[in-house]
């Protein structure tokens, strides 16, 4: 079974550092990778995938994440926080070709909130 | 335009009661979901349906029903309400493919009382 761990409910940075989320997976094939960000009182909204190919990904409003299968890795990064990007995100899973009652399932991290200091 | 539409936003109500969240897509994708999120925002799938079948549903109180009238639409029914089932529940959807992201909705904030 699929599963994401988010290390660090929280994380805090000032505005202009490097931000980096960190996301962990178990899969038993190399599964398909997403990050959410969740504002407040709103849904999620794709910040990047990955499904094959180059394992260095590029998102909306500067987010990045590498996939690095040895490393069951997922991390998401970002050169320059800014104020904005105060927000919850969420790492998922899907295994590819899960049909049945797994047919597309994501499966989701706990979230990671990002507070931004000025 | 919204992708992704749910009614009502906030739903407040007391145990005991029966209440629907609707919920439409108009990206014509084939597949729709519902997902609760918890008090500790922590994200899990209740129920799938792909062309109006449902294909996952997991282990959720059968006081909770969706219903697709068409691809394009999944309402959530839940009876007898309790105070457990106080959540923001979100509807999402997304194409067929494996690789495809789902498309979430604004979330319905339900509170039992």
């Amino acid at each position: 079974a699929q599963s994401v761990t988010q290390l660090g409910s929280h994380v805090s940075v000032s505005e202009g550092a490097l931000v980096l989320l960190r996301c962990n997976y178990s899969s038993s094939v190399p599964p398909y990778l997403f990050w959410y960000v969740q504002y407040p009182n709103q849904g999620l909204q794709l910040l990047l995938k990955y499904t094959t190919g180059a394992t260095l990904v590029k998102g909306i409003n500067g987010f990045e994440a590498e996939f690095k299968k040895s490393e069951t890795s997922f991390h998401l990064t970002k050169p320059s926080a800014h104020m904005s990007d105060a927000a919850e995100y969420f790492c998922a899973v899907r295994e590819p070709n899960a049909g049945g009652t797994s047919y597309g399932k994501l499966t989701f991290g706990q979230g990671t909130i990002l507070t931004v200091h000025p | 335009d919204t992708a992704v539409s749910q009614t009502p936003k906030y739903l407040v109500t007391q145990m005991g009661n029966d209440k629907s969240i609707k919920c439409e897509q108009n990206l014509g994708h084939d597949t729709m979901y519902w997902y609760k999120q918890d008090s500790k925002k922590f994200l899990k799938i209740m129920f799938s349906y792909n062309n109006k079948e449902l294909i996952i549903n997991e282990t959720v109180p059968n006081r909770f029903s969706p219903k697709s009238p068409d691809k394009a639409h999944l309402n959530l029914h839940i009876n007898s309400l309790e105070l457990g089932d106080s959540a923001v529940y979100f509807c999402a959807s997304r194409d067929s493919g494996y690789s495809s992201p789902l498309h979430f909705g604004n979330g319905t904030r339900l509170t039992v009382t």
